[in-house]
């Protein structure tokens, strides 16, 4: 079954500090992996995509990882801003998109 | 160039009245793609549409559910009859071409709230 799990659940950071959320997948045949952010109230807005030969790629101060043998991908957010609260979602392409559930990052003063 | 339209935001029903979700693909984009999120859930596949067809319903409901994508206007899903359980989150998104290789731009969303 194609699965998409998220970790942490949600976070909560002090703004400026750094994070890290990650995202472990079962999903066949891979396409790309991608990281969505959306904020309260929104849709979900692209930061990344990645395909199987990409480990890593960065969008401002979003850097993302792929490693496609552990099936495993990190997003590392730099220099956390308060409008950097959200949640973010991992998806991964197979035959359609199958979406996270989500991490909640909340970034206080 | 306007993002990907939906109306109305926000839509209440009673139970066994019709919702119908609107949406409006980014301008040159023929291909829409509907999804629900459930409170605390990840968006879920629903349906995938191109002008006038059909490419894939796996993901809607057997009953109740239908969306349609005509040659003219938006794209629409509607809910017959709607429950509780319909309660959510609606997304609509669209691309510019087929397969999930191409970026997907979503919608608002429609919060869909059944009373």
């Amino acid at each position: 079954k194609n699965q998409v799990e998220q970790s942490p659940q949600s976070l909560i950071i002090l703004e400026g500090k750094n994070c890290t959320l990650q995202c472990n997948y079962t999903v066949s045949p891979f396409s790309n992996l991608r990281w969505y952010k959306q904020d309260t109230g929104r849709g979900p807005v692209s930061l990344t995509i990645m395909t199987f030969s990409e480990n890593t790629k960065s969008n401002g101060r979003y850097t993302a990882t792929l490693d496609a043998d552990t099936k495993q991908s990190s997003l590392h957010i730099t220099a956390s801003q308060l409008s950097d609260s959200a949640s973010y979602i991992c998806v991964v392409s197979a035959n359609k998109l199958v979406f996270g559930a989500g991490t909640i990052l909340r970034v206080k003063s | 160039n306007a993002g990907v339209m939906q109306n109305p935001r926000h839509l209440v029903r009673r139970r066994g009245q019709e919702a119908r979700l609107r949406c409006s693909p980014m301008k040159g984009h023929s291909h829409v793609y509907w999804y629900r999120q459930l409170p605390e859930e990840g968006l879920k596949f629903m349906v995938y549409l191109q002008k006038e067809n059909i490419i894939d319903e796996s993901g809607m409901p057997k009953e109740r559910f239908s969306a349609e994508f005509p040659k003219e206007g938006p794209s629409i899903l509607r809910i017959q009859q709607v429950v509780r359980g319909d309660s959510a989150a609606y997304f609509c998104a669209s691309s510019p071409s087929q397969g999930v290789t191409y970026e997907q731009y979503f919608g608002p969303g429609t919060r869909l709230t059944v009373t």
